[in-house]
């Protein structure tokens, strides 16, 4: 299955300020997706980054807000803009694996924690 | 709408002590149930696709189970580096693309 890097690890930021994630992964792939897991909580899907076009983001979430790029089938960022407290998170991408098993590979996740 | 809820939203479980994880789910055709672990600070680390009911996976102490309504993580005899947060998540037929629903999650300790 696909190995994804995702990076940084983690980072306080200062309310105002934006911060870019990357992820990479070791293969190409056709869709790529972001999450939030508010502390606490489960995974709520942001977007999908298909290269090429436009990402689509899920009710609740705006491209203003949370800008992605899809440069290539192997790389996508996300960039999380003026960032307020309520932003603090774990960001995580993942793509579909489909050998052996049909299912799904996430990165490590950025902790994010705005102050 | 598609929906999934987990049970019980904790599970505190001594070594050895075998017991299950509940996922009930409300989607409109099931095209994948999946389970996922979730070590704390760590992304989700996938542990079985499930299709249709009456199917079982196993692996090690872990075995998953599927009904039209829910699905069970059964857990036999567990050991202390089996505290996590257990994930359900389903996609279903309404899906245009590769998305899924998560559940909330149940966080599981098992005592030495």
């Amino acid at each position: 299955s696909a190995v994804i890097s995702q990076k940084p690890s983690r980072d306080i930021c200062q309310r105002g300020t934006s911060l870019t994630i990357q992820c990479q992964v070791d293969s190409q792939v056709t869709m790529m997706f972001w999450y939030r897991q508010q502390p606490g909580q489960s995974l709520t899907l942001i977007a999908t980054a298909n290269q090429g076009s436009e990402a689509t983001y899920e009710s609740g979430f705006v491209i203003d807000k949370f800008p992605i790029s899809r440069p290539n089938l192997t790389f996508s960022t996300l960039t999380v803009s003026n960032m307020s407290p309520e932003d603090s998170s774990i960001y995580l991408c993942s793509v579909v694996m489909r050998a052996p098993n049909y299912g799904y590979t996430f990165g490590s996740g950025t902790r994010l924690t705005v102050v | 709408e598609d929906q999934v809820t987990q049970s019980p939203e904790a599970l505190r479980l001594q070594e050895g002590e075998s017991s299950s994880l509940n996922c009930s789910y409300t989607v409109s055709g099931l095209r994948g149930l999946f389970w996922y672990r979730q070590d704390p600070g760590k992304g989700p680390e996938f542990l079985f696709t499930l299709y249709s009911a009456g199917e079982e996976k196993e692996k090690e102490r872990l075995k998953a189970t599927l009904t039209k309504k829910e699905s069970f993580l059964h857990i036999t005899a567990p050991k202390p580096e089996d505290s996590a947060t257990y994930l359900c998540a389903v996609r279903g037929m309404k899906t245009s693309y590769d998305k899924v629903i998560f559940g909330p999650g149940t966080s599981l300790s098992v005592i030495p």
